[in-house]
């Protein structure tokens, strides 16, 4: 089992619709997830961290932490035809401060 | 620099020749990583630098690699004797000491042919 698990993609949503993008983790020891889009053939970027149980919001990103289930979310609102990237779910903190450990990654196809 | 710069952004390699990567982080930045990103998967923790100590290098996949940052700003990955399954994109990330948020560089795309 790898250490982050992401849903299976790809993910196919219509423009303006909610996109949701989900990921497990197995190391309790992580502290902080973080969210990165990567569009093809460039590099990573993030969109947003959390690191508290519960809801962060930024613009149209909400991330959602639950440390108990061990489970991380992105919901993207009012989707783009510019949201379509693979998402990447990393976890980081702990003893490995710095280093992330990311999940396979989810393609999001945001169509008009 | 304004970014994390890598060079070359493209290499294509003969099985069995030595390449080397170089990674420019941003000016400051005393944390690097090097990751290997395979297609289709996300990128896997290689090695860490804080200045010029590397202090984690638990993810390198054999002997064949190896990476250095001697003077604590650019650093280097080499890989020796290179393999098909070595192709991959390799990435380099910086932070500041202490920091959250990880920038990252465009990737050097290694193909061994």
């Amino acid at each position: 089992q790898k250490e982050v698990e992401q849903n299976s993609g790809p993910l196919s949503v219509p423009e303006g619709a909610i996109a949701s993008l989900n990921c497990t983790y197995s190391d309790r020891g992580s502290q902080s997830f973080f969210w990165y889009r990567q569009y093809s053939g460039k590099s990573p970027e993030l969109i947003m961290f959390i690191y508290s149980n519960g809801d962060k919001e930024d613009g149209r990103f909400t991330a959602q932490l639950n440390k108990a289930s061990q489970y991380v979310s992105l919901l993207i609102r009012d989707s783009q035809p510019s949201d379509s990237a693979t998402y990447l779910c990393a976890g980081g903190g702990g003893t490995s401060y710095g280093k992330l450990t990311f999940g396979q990654g989810t393609i999001l196809t945001v169509h008009p | 620099g304004a970014g994390v710069s890598q060079s070359p952004r493209y290499k294509v390699a003969k099985r069995g020749q030595d390449v080397a990567l170089r990674c420019d982080p941003i000016s400051g930045h005393v944390s690097l990583f090097w990751y290997q990103q395979a297609l289709g998967q996300g990128p896997e923790f290689l090695t860490y630098f804080q200045n010029e100590a590397q202090l984690d290098k638990s993810g390198l996949p054999s002997d064949r690699f190896f990476a250095e940052r001697p003077e604590g700003s650019v650093s280097t990955l080499k890989i020796q004797r290179t393999q098909q399954e070595d192709s991959a994109v390799y990435l380099c990330a910086s932070t500041l000491q202490g920091a959250t948020e990880a920038f990252f560089g465009q990737g050097t795309r290694l193909t061994v042919v």
